[in-house]
């Protein structure tokens, strides 16, 4: 059984650019949130899409935006990029029976 | 709002060495607890959790009890191991409905032979 899988591993954009992070949640889970971690830092609730809808949105502007597909795989966008957009994104999904959040590795954005 | 304080690192240990993460907590209700590990070129691991006060949350070695009276939830482990050196966080959750998580800073931890 496969864990979360995201995608790219790595990316590398320009200012100004925007750009696609994708994510496969874990088999059986509906639920997809996104988390920004920063280097040196604890990753930030970015926003959670629950039946193609996002359900709870943390703080963070209308540049970063998603999708939740029928088939529970989600995407995060970012328009504009700065250079502070630079950071590990995290896709989460969750077991609805447990509660428990289930990690993919991340993929690392740098923007130069 | 709610938020979560850890210890600052790295925190540097021989093997066999006893661990101990300070963790503390800011939050309105009763947040669940939790600790997540994050091995170099890793995502996040759930180490453990609590649920409510005086709960004791255990894995691999490693335990944290619930302490409503002091917002804490102090991670600890009796004799690390080299393959323990990695990056752990303190979370809380007060929503049950979406399971959202904040975290703290991060501590790592470095282990030497």
């Amino acid at each position: 059984d496969a864990g979360v899988t995201q995608s790219p591993t790595h990316l590398i954009k320009t200012r100004g650019q925007q750009v696609t992070l994708r994510c496969s949640p874990k088999s059986g889970h509906d639920t997809v949130s996104w988390y920004q971690q920063a280097l040196g830092q604890g990753p930030q609730f970015i926003f959670q899409y629950y039946e193609e809808e996002e359900r709870q949105r943390g703080n963070f502007p209308d540049r970063f935006s998603g999708h939740q597909f029928p088939n529970y795989s989600s995407e995060l966008n970012v328009n504009a990029l700065l250079l502070g957009d630079s950071a590990l994104y995290l896709c989460a999904s969750r077991d609805e029976s447990s509660y428990e959040q289930y990690f993919g590795p991340g993929t690392r954005l740098t923007v130069t | 709002g709610d938020s979560v304080t850890q210890m600052e690192g790295p925190v540097t240990l021989s093997e066999e060495a006893f661990l101990t993460i300070n963790c503390t907590y800011t939050a309105t209700g009763y947040p669940s607890l939790f600790w997540y590990v994050q091995y170099p070129g890793e995502g996040l691991q759930l180490l453990l959790k609590a649920t409510k006060a005086d709960d004791k949350g255990s894995n691999k070695g490693f335990e944290a009890t619930y302490r409503k009276e002091t917002t804490s939830f102090h991670l600890e482990k009796g004799s690390v191991q080299v393959s323990d050196s990695a990056v752990y966080f303190c979370a809380l959750s007060e929503d049950s409905n979406t399971g959202k998580l904040i975290f703290g800073q991060g501590t790592t931890l470095q282990v030497k032979p």
